[in-house]
């Protein structure tokens, strides 16, 4: 069963400007991590943010996690054409694997 | 390795025949995770192995399906009497740790891309 929902399903912005992609779940996390696909690859892992953290930087992007609302937002400021892949969240709810979204596919057109 | 490696990259088969997927982590992660993602979608995740044992096989499909791990290292997915919705894209990924309670970050490989004709 699929605990993260990204939304939106698609995006598609000029180069240069910021992305915002949500994630929403349903049950209580320890942790909320992001990744990012590229067409036909694996994953690789962009962040981790743990259920005490509300806010969480690295580089170009900017994660916040909000558990009163059981959401979490990835932002990638000054998007770039390389940024154009899929992006998952994914949650940690303990005794359990990482279970992912269906992810946001983000298109940035130079 | 220094990363996740999968083989077959690629695997056409015929209906009805069966196919083993191999998946040789990083040296050192305990944990190891198959997941499957069919086209356009979220990974749904199969099997998970601590070390040689899987605490949670929930997520295989069908009894058609069963994965072992040798030597807390390389994972074999086998899949029997393969059919056409088996059709996806098999992910591997491995974990330095992974307690009861709190999963670590994934490494992913590539995938094994299994197509059923």
């Amino acid at each position: 069963s699929q605990q993260g929902e990204e939304d939106p399903q698609a995006l598609s912005i000029q180069e240069g400007e910021n992305a915002t992609m949500n994630c929403s779940y349903k049950t209580s996390i320890n942790n909320l991590q992001w990744y990012r696909q590229n067409s036909g690859r694996g994953l690789v892992h962009l962040i981790l943010i743990r259920s005490n953290e509300r806010e969480k930087h690295s580089g170009r992007l900017r994660v916040t996690l909000d558990t009163s609302k059981k959401s979490s937002s990835l932002l990638i400021t000054a998007s770039r054409a390389a940024d154009t892949a899929s992006y998952f969240c994914a949650t940690d709810s303990g005794n359990t694997p990482l279970v992912f979204g269906k992810g946001t596919r983000l298109s940035v057109i130079a | 390795g220094a990363g996740v490696s999968q083989s077959p990259s690629n695997k056409v088969t015929e209906k009805g025949k069966d196919v083993e997927l191999r998946c040789d982590p990083i040296s050192g992660h305990t944990a190891l995770y198959w997941y499957r993602q069919s086209l356009g979608q979220g990974l749904e995740f199969l099997i998970y192995f601590q070390g040689n044992s899987a605490p949670d096989k929930s997520g295989l499909p069908s009894d058609r399906f069963s994965a072992e791990r040798t030597g807390g290292s390389v994972s074999t997915l086998t899949i029997q009497r393969t059919q056409q919705e088996d059709s996806a894209v098999y992910l591997c990924a491995s974990s330095l740790f992974s307690t009861t309670s709190v999963t670590g970050e994934l490494f992913f490989g590539e995938g094994s891309r299994l197509t059923v004709l």
